[in-house]
C-alpha cells in the first residue's frame, strides 16, 4: 500500500510566478491535509479538505493561496505570485474515511519550495 | 487558542542511554494527542494518545498521557544513533477545529555513538 504521494519533492520559481504542489492520498484515504514547515520553525496547519469540499481553512493566508481536493485527481496546493516569504516545506498528510473521533494522520515526503 | 509545548529544545545522549521528552499542552475540547518522528523528510507516525493513564508501547518507545496535568511523555530506552531524530507532538482538539493538527516545536534529539 503506497503511502501519500507527493510531488514535484523540490519547486524553484521566482517571485511572481505560480505554484502549484500535488498530493496523492494513501489508497482507501478521503482526508487530505495541508501543513507549511518554514525555516526553524515547526508545522502549522493551512488546510483541511474532502473530496470536493474544503472543511477548514483557517491556516491558509487570505491572499495568493487556494487549495482544492477534486473528485478525481490528487489534492493540489496552489500559490499565485510567490514571495521569498513562501519558501518553505509543504506537507500533504491524509486520514482514513471514518476514522471516528480520532484522527490519525500519514504524512507525505513534503515538497521544498524556494522562491529566487 | 490551542497550544503545545515541547521540552527540552534539543537533546544530546549517547547510545544505551534512556531519554524523556516532554509534551505539555492547553486546550478547550481535547480529542487526542500524537507523536510523530521526523527525520530529514516526512513526520513518521509513532503513537496515539486518547486516554490517561493508559501506556502505548512499540519497541523501545513508550508513551503515556495525563488528562488531568495536561501532558504526555515520550520515553526512549536503550538509544541508538537512528533514534536521532525531530521528535513531534501533535494536539487534536475538537468542535471546528476537528481535523487539524497543533504542533509543538519539536525536540531535537542526537545519539552519539
Amino acid at each position: 500500500n503506497a503511502g501519500v504521494m507527493q510531488n514535484p519533492r523540490h519547486l524553484v520559481r521566482r517571485r511572481g510566478q505560480e505554484a502549484r504542489l500535488r498530493c496523492s492520498p494513501m489508497k482507501g484515504h478521503s482526508h487530505v491535509y495541508w501543513y507549511r514547515q518554514l525555516p526553524e520553525e515547526g508545522l502549522k496547519f493551512m488546510v483541511y479538505l474532502q473530496k470536493e469540499n474544503i472543511i477548514d481553512e483557517s491556516g491558509m493566508p487570505k491572499e495568493r493561496f487556494s487549495a482544492e481536493f477534486p473528485k478525481e485527481g490528487p489534492s493540489i496546493l496552489r500559490i499565485q505570485q510567490v514571495v521569498r516569504g513562501d519558501s518553505a516545506a509543504y506537507f500533504c498528510a491524509s486520514s482514513p474515511r471514518g476514522t471516528g473521533s480520532y484522527n490519525e494522520q500519514f504524512f507525505g515526503p513534503g515538497t521544498r519550495l524556494t522562491v529566487l | 487558542e490551542d497550544k503545545v509545548v515541547q521540552s527540552p529544545l534539543s537533546l544530546v545522549v549517547h547510545e544505551g542511554d534512556t531519554v524523556t521528552l516532554n509534551c505539555s499542552y492547553e486546550v478547550t475540547n481535547f480529542r487526542s494527542l500524537l507523536w510523530y518522528k521526523q527525520e530529514k523528510k516526512a513526520p513518521t507516525f509513532l503513537f496515539m494518545l486518547t486516554s490517561s493513564g493508559i501506556e502505548k508501547k512499540s519497541g523501545r518507545l513508550s508513551s503515556i498521557l495525563d488528562k488531568k496535568e495536561l501532558f504526555s511523555i515520550l520515553n526512549i530506552t536503550a538509544t541508538q544513533t537512528g533514534d536521532s531524530a525531530v521528535y513531534l507532538c501533535a494536539l487534536n482538539a475538537g468542535g471546528t477545529s476537528y481535523g487539524k493538527l497543533t504542533f509543538g516545536q519539536g525536540t531535537i534529539l542526537t545519539v552519539h555513538p
